[in-house]
């Protein structure tokens, strides 16, 4: 069975800092990954995904993954985090009709 | 653009009430899905369906039903709503080419939280 693993259930980093979510995963054949975010209040939007080839991918707003087959991770990157980044990072596995969710991390940005 | 519409953003249902959650999506997309979002456990996979009269079991289907007349729309039944149903619902809809030649394989509604006491 597919799952997904986000070690960290909330971080808090300061606006212009860098940042890191972590992302493990857990399937039987090659994945496709994905990332969402969810602002407070609203649904999950799409921020990247990879199916296959280049396995440093960009996304909106910024943000690029990278895909690890060795390390069965996915974790996403962003070099300078807004204030507006504050929300919650949801990692996510997928096959035929379903997707698979971590159960999130919460980005606080202190100014 | 894709828009998933969930008929409530608020309800409040009191114990042994049938609910009905409601959602219309208006891209022609055969899947729709219904997740629920709680704090600390993420989203988990009620039901989903990939056509119209067609559904299947997710991860958490029991005191959940479903209904799937017609293509836009995909119901969520609570037969006897519970307390421990409070949650936050999400629907969600995807085009059967699904991850590959979509820009995305999950649209998502903004949500339906749902009190039940």
């Amino acid at each position: 069975a597919q799952s997904v693993t986000q070690p960290d259930i909330h971080i808090t980093v300061s606006e212009g800092a860098s940042l890191e979510l972590r992302c493990n995963y857990s399937y039987g054949a090659t994945p496709y990954l994905f990332w969402y975010v969810q602002s407070p209040g609203q649904g999950l939007q799409l921020l990247l995904k990879y199916f296959s080839g280049d396995t440093l991918v960009q996304g909106i707003k910024g943000f690029e993954a990278e895909f690890k087959r060795s390390q069965s991770s996915f974790n996403l990157r962003k070099p300078s985090v807004h204030w507006s980044d504050a929300a919650e990072y949801f990692c996510a596995v997928g096959s035929n009709y379903k997707l698979t969710f971590g159960k999130g991390t919460l980005l606080t940005v202190n100014p | 653009d894709v828009k998933v519409t969930q008929s409530s953003r608020y309800l409040v249902k009191r114990t042994g009430e049938k609910v009905f959650l409601e959602c219309v999506q208006d891209m022609d997309h055969e899947n729709m899905f219904w997740y629920r979002q709680d704090p600390g456990l993420g989203l988990r996979l009620i039901y989903f369906s990939y056509d119209v009269k067609m559904k299947e079991k997710g991860d958490i289907p029991e005191g959940y039903s479903v209904s799937r007349e017609k293509k836009e729309r995909f119901s969520l039944i609570l037969e006897s709503a519970s307390t421990n149903q409070t949650s936050m619902y999400l629907c969600a809809s995807s085009s059967r080419a699904g991850w590959v030649f979509d820009n995305s394989p999950l649209h998502f509604g903004n949500g339906t939280r749902l009190t039940v006491t």
